[in-house]
């Protein structure tokens, strides 16, 4: 089963406007935590946002929050407020905590190509 | 954040010949390291994860033979791709962490190399 869901594989949205990027996961781990990625056309990862599991609050970031459902364990990622250089891939991640508390690998989603119009 | 580098950036070889990629993270000191593949419009696939001092533990399906990875200090790894083929060519990625026991610990990523094998 896989790990990272990201159902849209592309996304388009008007600038200045909000855009919300769906992630579902499925760990069974009670310790885990979900991070979200932008991949411009140049190929660098650059960190957007990072939720725990444990964290009572949504994540926020500027202009990026993290709306977390736990319980229907997903973790969408919401841009406010779009500009032209949002436009890029964006790439969901879990980590698990594993056993004997060290934290495993990162697993991606297949990402979402997000596309700012004017 | 952090800053992680990676050299070359881009890389043209023969089928057949070796290419090394080296992976440094620059202010500060990466307890474990990681290597990831991106195929064009795919997700990253985690390769292998090395800590200093140890041998890389690879994923399932990679070739520990052809994808040698060397952790030499905390700064530095590398990856060689030994006879390299076409198939071969991707977007090579690595990523370091700071500590192991936490799944908010960070990954900070470099930039990327592109490899082309003719």
């Amino acid at each position: 089963a896989q790990k990272i869901t990201q159902t849209q594989p592309g996304m388009f949205v008007q600038e200045k406007e909000a855009v919300t990027l769906d992630c579902t996961y499925d760990t069974s781990d009670p310790s885990y935590g979900l991070f979200w990625y932008k991949q411009p056309s140049s190929g660098e990862m650059i960190f957007l946002i990072y939720q725990g599991s444990y964290d009572q609050q949504n994540a926020t970031e500027g202009r990026y929050s993290l709306n977390f459902q736990k319980a229907r364990k997903s973790a969408n990622l919401v841009i406010s407020a779009s500009q032209l250089g949002d436009s890029a891939m964006y790439f969901c991640a879990m980590r698990e905590a594993g056993f004997y508390g060290t934290a495993s690998k990162l697993t991606f989603g297949t990402g979402t190509r997000l596309q700012v119009t004017l | 954040g952090a800053v992680v580098s990676q050299h070359p950036s881009w890389v043209i070889c023969k089928s057949g010949t070796s290419v090394k990629i080296e992976c440094r993270s620059l202010d500060f000191q990466a307890t474990t390291m990681f290597w990831y593949r991106q195929f064009p419009k795919q997700s990253l696939m985690l390769m292998a994860t090395s800590n200093e001092g140890s041998k890389a533990t690879y994923e399932q399906g990679v070739e520990k033979d052809k994808f040698l990875i060397n952790h030499a200090s905390l700064t530095l790894s590398t990856l060689t791709v030994t006879s390299a083929h076409p198939e071969d060519s991707s977007f090579y990625i690595c990523s370091a962490r700071v500590g192991s026991g936490s799944v908010g610990n960070e990954q900070f990523f470099g930039p990327g190399t592109r490899l082309t094998v003719l």
